[in-house]
């Protein structure tokens, strides 16, 4: 079945390095996706990872993949006040589907 | 690039109206859009999967006659809440896509129903 686990809750100080778990159960998706929402607002598409990758960086950001447990991770660098929100993962079983996880709400203390 | 926008951002009514909420892909082409609803503290769930020109997918426990989705041109998707209920009450998202790879979401749109 389709299935995303994550923590629900981090708590870090700024400056400090965040780790967000994930483990999911469709080894056949194609992408995993991560994104952020803000209070009251959307989804923003922070990073994706093609799931033949290992490991991707974009700027504060990098995504580990190991495929062969089905876990994800999401390091923000440097993590500051504005990185406070709820973090998804999400994978992709089928159908352009994505099914998320119940989200990782970070907080961050200055 | 990649803006999609959803109309109204809020809504209050009575129970027994209905409720229409727009989703816009601005600045591209959207061959799928997906409707979401969002519980306060939880994770988004699939409501339905629309492609441009034909029926909605819903996914399984939603009533397709409850919320009526129409997908009428590859940059407007719409959500219709027919005879609201204060259970319905939530917040509706949608997001778009030009392919299977990347959705982008929508603002959403909180209701209320009295």
């Amino acid at each position: 079945g389709e299935d995303v686990e994550q923590s629900l809750f981090l708590s870090v100080r700024e400056g400090d390095s965040s780790v967000i778990n994930c483990t999911y159960t469709d080894s056949s998706s194609t992408y995993l996706y991560w994104y952020k929402q803000e209070p009251g607002a959307g989804l923003q598409l922070l990073t994706y990872i093609f799931s033949n990758m290992d490991m991707k960086q974009d700027q504060r950001l990098t995504v580990l993949l190991n495929k062969k447990d089905k876990h994800l991770s999401l390091r923000i660098a440097d993590t500051q006040t504005g990185d406070s929100a709820i973090y998804f993962c999400a994978e992709t079983p089928e159908g352009g589907k994505l099914i998320f996880g119940q989200g990782t709400e970070l907080s961050v203390k200055p | 690039g990649a803006v999609v926008s959803q109309h109204p951002s809020w809504v209050i009514c009575k129970s027994g109206t209905s409720v229409k909420i727009e989703c816009r892909s601005l600045d591209f082409q959207a061959t799928t859009m997906f409707w979401y609803r969002q519980f306060p503290k939880q994770s988004l769930m699939l409501m339905a999967t629309s492609n441009e020109g034909s029926k909605a997918t819903y996914e399984q426990g939603v009533e397709k006659d409850k919320f009526l989705i129409n997908h009428a041109s590859l940059t407007l998707s719409t959500l219709t809440v027919t005879s609201a209920h204060p259970e319905d009450s939530s917040f509706y998202i949608c997001s778009a896509t030009t392919s299977r790879e990347t959705q982008y979401f929508g603002p959403g749109t909180r209701l209320l129903v009295l």
